[in-house]
This record gives structure tokens, sequence and C-alpha cells, in this order.
């Protein structure tokens, strides 16, 4: 099957831990997203890749960092110097062929602090 | 003023009933529109496109009105299985960044 697929599914962090999500696409998709959703807010772009080996910061990148190896790989880690990790982690891919820009998401990752 | 603006809800509507949803969007240039739809704890899965001339699948509608900056979605004869957050997103260029609206929350009671 194709798709998108994000473990673990839920994650604990410990203070001064550094913790990494994992994002996996079998779409043969260009683009990947990584977003945060805190309840009762929309989604928010924390980095973006549209070709391996280069990545693009979003609008709240600090405290996160990325790395784009392989297409279908982009792995998020949230470093200890993000101090409010607690929300709904959500990758998504896209492919950036035409105008069609859909976005597909991953089933999400929750991260919760100890 | 927020790039994607929604009325947060929630709406409470029978089942049957028909129920509306606005967005607005700040920037002009925007090229592509979509809704999503999100159910409790799960992740935003796409229920339709917005093209410029409007669309409809079944009991779903979305407008688009480029001039006034918004975009709607209408669905008629609302199911108990409709009730969800619906997310309005909005492309502003062709980097491939979406912007998305908070989302309106949708209850249908029986």
């Amino acid at each position: 099957d194709g798709g998108i697929t994000q473990s673990p599914k839920y994650l604990f962090r410990k203070e001064g831990q550094n913790v990494t999500l994992s994002c996996e696409q079998n779409l043969n998709h260009d683009a990947m997203y990584w977003y945060r959703q805190d309840p009762g807010q929309g989604l928010r772009l924390i980095y973006y890749s549209q070709i391996v080996n280069d990545f693009q910061k979003g609008d709240i990148a600090e405290g996160y960092s990325v790395s784009r190896e392989k297409k279908e790989s982009f792995p998020l880690t949230v470093t200890s110097a993000q101090k409010n990790p607690t929300a709904f982690y959500l990758c998504a891919s896209s492919s950036l062929e035409g105008v069609e820009e859909t976005q597909y998401f991953g089933p999400g990752t929750r991260l919760l602090v100890l | 003023r927020k790039e994607v603006e929604q009325d947060p809800g929630p709406f409470n509507v029978p089942e049957g009933a028909t129920v509306a949803f606005n967005c607005t969007y700040s920037n002009s240039a925007s090229q592509s529109f979509f809704w999503y739809r999100q159910d409790c704890r799960k992740e935003p899965k796409l229920l339709m496109s917005v093209y410029s001339s409007g669309n409809e699948d079944g009991r779903f509608t979305a407008q688009l009105n480029r001039a006034s900056q918004y975009i709607s979605l209408l669905i008629r004869d609302s199911k108990l299985s409709d009730s969800a957050t619906y997310l309005c997103v909005v492309n502003p260029s062709n980097t491939g960044k979406l912007i998305f609206g908070q989302g309106t929350t949708l209850q249908v009671k029986p």
C-alpha cells in the first residue's frame, strides 16, 4: 500500500533530551513537510524539503532539526532547545509536478514531556 | 490579520440540515485552495480542492470568490459521520507551502 508512515505513535521526552520522530513515504513524492498542531490551533510549518539533501525552515523552526538523505525519509529531531514540545506532530508529502500541490498526511506522533 | 481565517464554531446542527462554512484569506495572489477534514486526534485528510468555477462532490459543494477573497464549503443533508473539524487551506504561491486555517468544528446531532 502506498502512503506515509510515522513512528512512534506516542513519544515521551524527558527534560534535556533530544528525540527523533520518523516519517517515511512510498508515494515517490518530491516534497515533504513537518507540522506541529496544538489544541484548538491550526497546523504550523516547522521545516520542509523539496529535494534530497536540501530543506528550508518554516514558521517555527527554532528548537527543531531535520535531514533529507533519502527521498523517502524526512526525520524530525526535537532538541532540548525546544522548551514547549508537547504537541501533535504531522508529516506530509506532496508531488511538485504540475499544479497539484495536495499534501497527504501521515497518522501523526503525539509528543509528551515527562 | 491572520493569513487564513475561519470561524472556529462549534456548529451544532441536526441530522439532515444544510450547513455552510466560510473562510477568508489575505493574500490576493493565492493560487490554489483546499478543504481538509480532520477527525478528533487524527491526521487531516483532503476533502476537496476548490476550483475557480466551484465544484461539487456528492453532498459537498465548494465555492471560491477571488474578488472577496473567501472560500466556502456547503454540506447538504448532514450525517452524523460528518462531525469533524474542517480546515480551510490556501497555497499563497507556488512554493508548496500551504497555510492552514485553525479549523471549524461541526457537530451533527441525531
